[in-house]
């Protein structure tokens, strides 16, 4: 089945760092590959999704690249706010058509 | 579009009683997921519905743990005998099966459930 290594956290940034949260997966066939963002006490929002090699997806100034020779979809932003304080879900869709998800990430902004 | 929906957001038994949790998926999307979160870590995958069908359960849904969707709208999760093991968030997602792998689940907020 699929399956995703996230960097661990907490990351910790001031406000305006440049954010990178590497995620690396492995999964059967050609996966569409998601970012997931949890805030507490609520479910996932979606944040942005590629579906095929060297796509970019982008949303709210985060961006991430399908890198199929590294099985890499690394998330970045450029300059981070308190509000981006949050969890980060890489996730993989391929075989069975559910998303897989890894620990996930902790971000955490200071002022 | 309101979103998935979850009802209870909270819900605290004790060991050994049932409990059941439902979900109302966005209107129009025919697939249905339920997912396992606990402190700390990713949703672990349950079951999945395509319209009234269950198409696919996970190791981790015992015996004790049941889904229906029976009209291929809503659908209820039911627990028997809880144990405190089953403490853990619960969240419910849907999906437009119309581009396969493309299509991104949408979540609802999740039942909390505690277990004393």
């Amino acid at each position: 089945g699929d399956s995703v290594t996230q960097m661990e956290g907490p990351v910790t940034l001031s406000e305006e760092a440049f954010l990178t949260i590497n995620c690396t997966y492995t999964a059967t066939g050609y996966p569409s590959l998601f970012w997931y963002v949890q805030y507490p006490g609520e479910g996932l929002q979606l944040l942005l999704k590629a579906t095929k090699a060297d796509d970019k997806g982008s949303n709210k100034g985060f961006e991430a690249t399908y890198r199929k020779e590294t099985t890499s979809f690394h998330l970045e932003k450029g300059s981070v706010q308190v509000s981006d304080s949050a969890v980060y879900f890489c996730a993989p869709k391929s075989s069975g058509d559910k998303l897989t998800f890894g620990t996930g990430t902790r971000l955490a902004v200071r002022p | 579009d309101t979103g998935v929906s979850q009802d209870p957001r909270h819900k605290i038994t004790k060991r050994g009683q049932n409990v059941t949790f439902r979900c109302d998926p966005i209107s129009e999307h025919n697939r249905l997921y339920w997912y396992r979160q606990t402190l700390g870590q990713g949703p672990e995958f349950l079951t999945y519905f395509q319209n009234e069908a269950q198409l696919e359960k996970s190791r981790l849904l015992s015996d004790r743990f049941s889904a229906e969707r029976p009209k291929g709208s809503f659908s209820t999760l039911e627990i028997q005998r809880t144990e405190q093991g089953d403490s853990a968030m619960y969240l419910c997602a849907s999906s437009l099966d119309g581009t396969g792998r493309n299509s991104p689940l949408h979540f609802g907020n999740g039942t909390r459930l505690t277990v004393t």
